[in-house]
């Protein structure tokens, strides 16, 4: 049973414009939604978090919209640049007590092309 | 410089044989994950560890196995029971506590492959 569902697959975007990718959930004991970001051959790194009592978050390009009642949340890149090619994943952490470990979409391969 | 080191970059495995990644992380964290991860899978937790001396299994445990006998360190050793090991793993540690701050750092990874 996936617990994330992330969509789209592959995203093809022109430099300058914006990336949106969307994630899913159905665990309400999700408290914590951050995204990540990486390139290949390297690990996963950190780009931006939300919890669920905020709408939206943004970081420079990269903003988190959140929508708790329909249990999705999504990412948008502003400004899209080549450097900005890269696999991002969701993911999202249960809240349960002493329990820290993330579950994670499946990610999206993002190219932005010159 | 604060991290988690993961090494080595590339394993290569016979079939049959145990083989064991190595985690070290000097971010003094409590808690010691390990992910697999296959394309168009994303990351699976296979163990993870919230405290030295104890560790629990995550969704795709079976073929592998870990030891916490110290803070800073998490091996991970796969074994011959596990029939499709070929993959990238992925070690990472994280902060105690549930506040917002409490994010996941990421090793850059192992490559295994079976020969």
């Amino acid at each position: 049973q996936q617990q994330v569902k992330q969509s789209p697959q592959s995203l093809i975007v022109q430099k300058g414009g914006i990336s949106i990718i969307n994630c899913a959930y159905e665990n309400t004991a999700f408290d914590y939604f951050p995204w990540y970001q990486q390139f290949p051959g390297k690990g996963p790194a950190l780009l931006i978090a939300i919890r669920p009592d905020v709408s939206e978050k943004k970081e420079g390009r990269f903003t988190i919209s959140f929508n708790k009642s329909a249990k999705q949340f999504s990412l948008h890149i502003m400004d899209s640049q080549p450097g900005d090619s890269a696999t991002y994943f969701c993911a999202a952490r249960h809240s349960g007590a002493g329990s820290y470990q993330l579950t994670f979409g499946k990610g999206t391969k993002l190219s932005v092309i010159p | 410089d604060g991290g988690i080191t993961q090494s080595p970059k590339y394993l290569f495995r016979k079939e049959g044989q145990n083989v064991t990644l190595s985690c070290e992380q000097n971010l003094n964290h409590d808690a010691m994950y390990w992910y697999r991860q296959d394309p168009g899978q994303g990351l699976r937790l296979i163990y993870y560890s919230q405290i030295v001396n104890d560790f629990q299994k995550g969704d795709i445990a079976e073929g592998y196995s870990v030891s916490r006998e110290k803070k800073e360190s998490f091996p991970l050793t796969v074994t011959s029971a596990q029939k499709n090991p070929t993959a990238f793993y992925l070690c990472a540690s994280s902060p105690p506590g549930q506040g917002v701050n409490t994010e996941a750092f990421f090793g850059q990874g192992t490559r295994l492959t079976v020969v």
